[in-house]
């Protein structure tokens, strides 16, 4: 069974550093991109970025960069998100997912399994 | 602000057929393949299409998509109880290099 298990629920202070991770299993980790997706309380779907564990090659939302790093350790099938100084407006669920990401004519994407979420707390 | 624009909310009555809507640009939709996501109350968003009108292995029927220009469409016939629940769509914005999302349809019962 392919699936995607997430780091526990985190509580931090404003300036604290968090890493959380997505282990991915059932499946080759190094074929599909990994992504990661925040939801605040009580609204939509924000797109963060993804990475292809294979060569390490980022996209990051223009709303993210500089505020969060993605990284990928593909010898433990293992994708992180992390924050250096983390602020109140951070709390939300994160969500890792799937992609799949193929450049063509048209580009192929969708993110097809999800992890079951991390929630950030930050007060 | 949302890169896709779908309605807020629509409503509909078990049993009816529902329409729900993802408008974009050439950049987005006009140019790539569309992916709808179903959030029920509480859990993980689930894939429902991919690839514009394609399923996966596990969703009924019921659900289909479709595009046309720039816009997209989600249509739910049938409506259950359990179809309750925040749609989105999601495409690649190749103006952007990222992906987007929809700002989420929230399909309420009559």
């Amino acid at each position: 069974e392919v699936q995607l298990v997430q780091s526990g629920a985190e509580v931090k202070k404003p300036g604290e550093s968090l890493k959380i991770s997505c282990e991915g299993s059932g499946y080759r980790f190094s074929d599909y991109w990994i992504g990661w997706v925040r939801q605040m309380p009580g609204k939509g779907l924000e797109w963060m970025g993804i990475i292809y564990p294979d060569d390490s090659d980022i996209r990051y939302s223009p709303s993210f960069r500089g505020q969060v790093t993605i990284s990928v350790d593909r010898s433990i099938n293992t994708a992180y998100l992390q924050w250096s100084s983390l602020r109140a407006s951070d709390t939300a669920m994160y969500y890792c997912a799937r992609v799949v990401y193929i450049l063509a004519n048209s580009i192929y994407y969708h993110m097809d399994v999800w992890g079951k979420g991390t929630t950030v707390t930050v007060s | 602000q949302s890169v896709l624009t779908q309605p807020p909310s629509v409503f509909a009555a078990p049993g009816q057929k529902v329409t729900i809507s993802c408008s974009g640009t050439n950049s987005n939709i006009g140019k790539n393949y569309v992916s709808w996501y179903q959030q029920l109350p509480g859990t993980v968003p689930k894939l429902l299409t991919y690839e514009n009108n394609k399923r996966p292995s596990g969703i009924p029927d019921r659900f289909s998509g479709s595009k046309s220009g720039t816009s997209a469409t989600l249509t739910i016939s049938g409506l259950q109880s359990g179809d309750e629940a925040e749609y989105y769509c999601g495409t690649w914005d190749t103006g952007l290099s990222t992906g987007v999302f929809g700002g989420g349809t929230k399909l309420t019962f009559l």
